[in-house]
């Protein structure tokens, strides 16, 4: 079976200070798609990552403050900008092989200082 | 817009004692439905799907039907082990292929 891996897969971060997370998967995918999950919440759905082209984020969630890349078809970068102790969070990416159905990364726990 | 209403939780329960998590969900269209696990310290695991009314998804001796008339997708195991303690989330998708996602439900089995 395909491997989605993150990295980092926790780190402790400043305040004012941004963190890159990874996502490689070993196949090309459809659709890549990043969450987040608040301690003891359930998953929010921050954005879909569009190859070649621009995010599309879901309300609530801006570029300016979570910058997304994808530029192919098998690796997304969310960048989680200028930090504060509400963005610690467990952050995982998700990937869709066009069976509509998502499978997800191990996710990466951030704690923000 | 969709929403997933999910049994609250924690529950907890015996070894061998049958488990039943409720899930129901308000969408437009017809969406496909799904359960996820997540284990402590981990990741979302996808537990079992189905996409259409009536039928069922089965893994790990888990079972849920996708219920149409009653809009809902409860999630059941006759028998639970101490390895089923975890979080299981009840989410659907629609045509856009993004995941709504239930409150989750902590289920602690007791050896």
């Amino acid at each position: 079976s395909a491997v989605i891996s993150q990295k980092p897969s926790r780190d402790i971060c400043q305040r004012g200070t941004s963190l890159t997370i990874q996502c490689q998967v070993d196949s090309q995918v459809t659709m890549m798609f990043w969450y987040r999950q608040q301690p003891g919440q359930s998953l929010t759905l921050i954005a879909t990552a569009n190859q070649g082209s621009e995010a599309t984020y879901e309300s609530g969630f801006v570029i300016d403050k979570f910058p997304i890349s994808r530029p192919n078809l098998t690796f997304s970068t969310l960048t989680v900008s200028n930090m504060s102790p509400e963005d610690s969070s467990i952050y995982l990416c998700s990937v869709d092989w066009g069976s509509d159905t998502q499978y997800f990364g191990p996710g990466t726990r951030l704690t923000v200082l | 817009g969709n929403s997933v209403t999910q049994m609250e939780g924690p529950v907890t329960l015996s070894e061998e004692a049958f488990l039943t998590i409720n899930c129901t969900y308000t969408a437009t269209g017809y969406p496909s439905l799904f359960w996820y696990v997540q284990y402590p310290g981990e990741g979302l695991q996808l537990l079992l799907k189905a996409t259409k009314a009536d039928d069922k998804g089965s893994n790990k001796g888990f079972e849920a039907t996708y219920r149409k008339e009653t809009t809902s997708f409860h999630l059941e195991k006759g028998s639970v082990q101490v390895s089923d303690s975890a979080v299981y989330f009840c989410a659907l998708s629609t045509s856009d292929y993004k995941l709504s996602f239930g409150a989750g439900t902590t289920v602690t089995v007791r050896a």
